[in-house]
């Protein structure tokens, strides 16, 4: 599994663009790049998947480079409900659903913080 | 359609003892995965199940343990709880292996 890193923590305010990057320089050829949110006390929920290029649904957009080493959560106009925990994961397809039988790798996340 | 249900929300047990916990996937899911998240090591697989199957564990000792029934409705059980075992057990189903995987909400399992 490609190792991922990204910011421990980030601030931003409310109505704000937020970015959270993320590396995977050993991504493989079949890996895609999902992202997941967590709030306190609950579990993770899928915000958006991609290969290359970017990808955009209603909550988010994801851009990523042509050498896929990384890859940049995009977040419209936050509010303060986007408070919570974004885990940036890289794996094969069988990582989209509940990681298949190897289950989901997630490291320590990106804690964003959005303030008034 | 209902999400996924993990019963109990919240759990206090003492050392020594054991525990068992129940996670009803969303209907017509038949692979249920179990995660354990603490502080300090995050988000880390226990085990998946499908079709009453488990075809991978992860890198727990022998007292945690599950099962998945005929209604794939899963139970994982710890034995001789330890002080380390204080965690949020996060339960995962899907329709299917390449589908979306959906969390429930938890269950908070404190050891004293």
């Amino acid at each position: 599994l490609a190792k991922t890193t990204q910011p421990i923590s980030m601030d931003s305010y409310e109505g704000q663009e937020v970015n959270i990057t993320c590396s995977h320089n050993n991504i493989a050829t079949n890996d895609y790049i999902t992202w997941y949110q967590q709030f306190p006390s609950q579990g993770p929920r899928f915000i958006i998947q991609g290969y290359k290029t970017k990808v955009t649904n209603e909550v988010a957009s994801l851009f990523i480079p042509a050498d896929r080493k990384s890859s940049t959560l995009s977040l419209p106009r936050v509010s303060l409900s986007d408070t919570a925990v974004y885990y940036c994961l890289v794996g094969d397809f069988a990582m989209y659903s509940g990681g298949g039988a190897d289950g989901l790798t997630f490291g320590k996340g990106t804690h964003l913080i959005i303030q008034p | 359609k209902a999400g996924v249900t993990q019963t109990p929300r919240y759990l206090i047990k003492t050392r020594g003892q054991q525990v068992t916990l129940s996670c009803s996937p969303i209907s017509g899911h038949r692979s249920v995965s179990w995660y354990q998240q603490t502080p300090g090591q995050g988000l880390q697989f226990l085990f998946e199940y499908f079709s009453e199957t488990q075809r991978n564990k992860g890198n727990f000792p022998g007292r945690f343990s599950g099962r998945q029934f005929s209604n794939s409705r899963s139970e994982m059980n710890v034995s001789t709880l330890e002080l380390g075992d204080s965690a949020l057990y996060l339960c995962a189903s899907s329709f299917r292996t390449d589908a979306e995987a959906f969390f429930g909400q938890g269950t908070r399992l404190t050891v004293v």
